[in-house]
């Protein structure tokens, strides 16, 4: 089985700030994907990585991808009160019958 | 929202009591999924589907079935509700592109 992992699971930072989140994956994958949750709402999709070295980027969030590491970053830069949300990762296995396994989220919070 | 609806949105139940949830798209999308959502879990598979009576087991899928008849419903069945079970539900669907998008969710309680 698939084991996705965040790091850290809770994160506060104050307003202006840059900081990274992390996402490692325990064995070889075809994309990985980055999602925001709000309270009580569902998941937004924010970034597809499909490929090693791959960068996206919206606004003050980056994401990247080095699959040799296994390893997703998604960075934050200078953050805004608006960006409070919980952060979560999810990766491919397309050989497992199409399935994608998730992190278990990271929840942010932006401090004015 | 990737036509994603789901229903009922909230429910309250009581131990021992079947329940289904349901899933409708409608974009003719080919593999859709049941997650469920708890603190400190983050979502975890229950059952996904990849064409009509296709159906295949996630990692907690113990208590719970589907039933795909038509492209556009997936159904969650809890045949007899326990607390365990309450939990937030969402179903996903996977894009052109293969992005999984996910429904408004159901919260379900058990008591």
């Amino acid at each position: 089985e698939l084991k996705v992992e965040q790091n850290p699971l809770f994160l506060s930072m104050q307003e202006g700030k840059n900081y990274t989140i992390y996402c490692n994956y325990s064995t070889t994958s075809d994309r990985l994907y980055w999602y925001r949750q709000d309270p009580g709402k569902s998941l937004e999709s924010l970034f597809v990585l499909l490929s090693n070295g791959a960068v996206k980027q919206e606004g003050r969030l980056m994401a990247s991808l080095d699959t040799k590491a296994r390893l997703s970053t998604l960075h934050i830069t200078a953050a805004v009160h608006d960006l409070s949300a919980t952060y979560f990762c999810a990766v491919d296995r397309r050989n497992t019958g199409n399935q994608f396994y998730f992190g278990t989220g990271t929840s942010l919070t932006v401090i004015p | 929202d990737a036509g994603i609806t789901q229903s009922p949105r909230h429910k309250v139940t009581e131990t021992g009591t079947p329940v289904t949830l349901r899933c409708h798209q409608t974009e003719n999308h080919r593999y859709m999924y049941w997650y469920r959502q708890d603190p400190g879990h983050g979502l975890r598979l229950i059952h996904y589907s990849y064409g009509v009576k296709d159906t295949d087991k996630g990692e907690v899928s113990d208590g719970y079935s589907v039933s795909r008849s038509k492209t556009e419903d997936f159904l969650l069945t809890l045949e007899s509700a326990t607390s365990s079970q309450t939990s937030v539900y969402f179903c996903a669907i996977r894009s052109r592109d293969s992005t999984p998008f996910f429904g408004p969710g159901t919260r379900l309680t058990v008591l």
